[in-house]
């Protein structure tokens, strides 16, 4: 079964500062896909960017970016210049690719702080 | 932008009842619709997949007979919760997924509290 795992509970970064969230997981499939949710106190899940593992090419969404290494099943988000608004917690996810009916295995979370 | 929309948002009711959670995709088709369960403070358990027309599909641990499931349309699908109970309290998400999107976009998602 695959597996994902989120060791930081918690992060605090100063306003306008970078902070980088971890990220690991286990499987056994070569081909999938790797997320990353952000989930503020209203609890709606937002996606916050995707990777693809087949590409090579690390994912960017303006400030936020992800260090993927297939290799090390390691998928970290990347958050630059932080902003108030990116306060919530985050979760790593991982499904299959293929076969259009596998739903997300999520870690269990990082809260995140900004510190204004 | 691909909207899902989940009702009612919050719901309580007594012990021993049914409550149903509904779950729509309002600007395309949903091939695959999944049901999430999470508890405070902890993160998203995928309850089961469900895909228009068929039976849903469990994970492991869920009772399915507990945890009714219907995806009658590529529109909506429903989870009922059957005889609930205090320990079925929890906060439950839906998403939905196109055929030709690689992922699924949440519902709201609904607290449940049972008393």
């Amino acid at each position: 079964a695959q597996t994902v795992t989120q060791s930081q509970p918690e992060m605090s970064v100063q306003e306008a500062e970078t902070v980088t969230l971890s990220c690991t997981y286990d499987t056994s499939e070569s081909d999938y896909y790797l997320f990353w949710y952000k989930q503020p106190p209203s609890r709606q899940m937002i996606l916050v960017i995707r990777q693809e593992a087949y590409k090579q090419q690390n994912a960017t969404e303006n400030r936020f970016s992800v260090n993927f290494q297939k290799a090390a099943k390691s998928f970290s988000l990347k958050i630059s210049d932080s902003q108030l608004g990116d306060a919530a917690m985050y979760f790593c996810a991982y499904r299959i690719s293929g076969g259009g009916a596998d739903g997300l295995t999520f870690g269990k979370g990082t809260h995140l702080i900004i510190q204004p | 932008g691909a909207v899902v929309s989940q009702h009612p948002s919050r719901v309580i009711c007594k012990s021993g009842t049914s409550v149903k959670i509904e779950c729509r995709s309002l600007d395309f088709q949903a091939t695959t619709m999944f049901w999430y369960r999470q508890f405070p403070k902890q993160s998203l358990m995928l309850m089961a997949t469900s895909n228009e027309g068929s039976k849903a599909t469990y994970e492991q641990g869920v009772e399915k007979d507990k945890f009714l499931i219907n995806h009658a349309s590529l529109t909506l699908s429903t989870l009922t919760v059957t005889s609930a109970h205090p320990e079925d309290s929890s906060f439950y998400i839906c998403s939905a997924r196109g055929s030709w999107a690689t992922e699924a976009f949440f519902g709201q998602g609904t607290r449940l509290t049972v008393v």
